[in-house]
């Protein structure tokens, strides 16, 4: 079974500063780890992906990931953030089998502030 | 027209009722889920389904059913509605794969 947790609730930050979003996951098995957003009354969308390959995973939006598996994580990092990027953001994990579930975070509010 | 679209969008009703909340997709996927958000849990999922003929509990499936209607179409049904059930919750879906949802917008429950 997998687990995944965030380990900020909400992350006030200024506009043009950098953020990180902390995420650790715990799995017995090999894992695809994800980030999604969900901006004010929208649904969730995915922001990035981390399936195979690279460890350092971008967006086209800034924001950027890096999976670390001897530290279980996979932290969400952008160095300037804006006004718009104020939302929740979700870390997500599931198992690489093709019958694995997406098992999501608490999820992590980020307030950025002009 | 949205890939994933839920409907309601909003509803508010009394202990006891009966509610179904609907789901359909455009996106030809096989896969579709139901997920419940309550503030400082996150997602946790309902039911999945991943083809017509293939319904599996998720992690909190107790006082919900579903219906798989047809690929296109997966419905959540509250058969007795109570107050710790008002939640935000969302349909998704997802290819063969399963690596990437989409979801719809939500459908914010109130039980009263």
């Amino acid at each position: 079974a997998q687990s995944v947790t965030q380990l900020d609730s909400q992350v006030p930050v200024f506009e043009e500063a950098p953020v990180e979003l902390r995420c650790n996951y715990s799995s017995s098995v090999s894992v695809y780890l994800f980030w999604y957003v969900q901006y004010p009354n929208q649904g969730l969308q995915l922001l990035l992906k981390y399936l195979s390959g690279s460890t350092l995973v971008e967006s086209i939006n800034g924001f950027e990931a890096e999976f670390n598996k001897s530290q279980t994580s996979f932290h969400l990092r952008k160095p300037s953030v804006h006004i718009s990027d104020t939302a929740e953001y979700f870390c997500a994990v599931r198992g690489s089998g093709n019958t694995g579930k997406l098992i999501f975070g608490q999820g992590t509010t980020l307030q950025v502030k002009p | 027209d949205a890939d994933v679209t839920q409907t309601p969008r909003n509803r508010i009703t009394k202990t006891g009722k009966r509610i179904m909340l609907e789901c359909s997709q455009t996106k030809g996927h096989d896969r579709m889920y139901w997920y419940r958000q309550d503030p400082g849990l996150g997602l946790r999922l309902i039911y999945y389904s991943f083809d017509v003929k293939d319904i599996n509990k998720g992690e909190i499936s107790d006082g919900y059913s579903v219906s798989r209607q047809a690929q296109a179409k997966f419905s959540l049904s509250l058969e007795s509605a109570i107050p710790n059930q008002t939640a935000l919750y969302f349909c998704a879906t997802s290819d063969d794969r399963g690596a990437v949802l989409t979801f719809g917008a939500g459908s914010r429950l109130t039980v009263l």
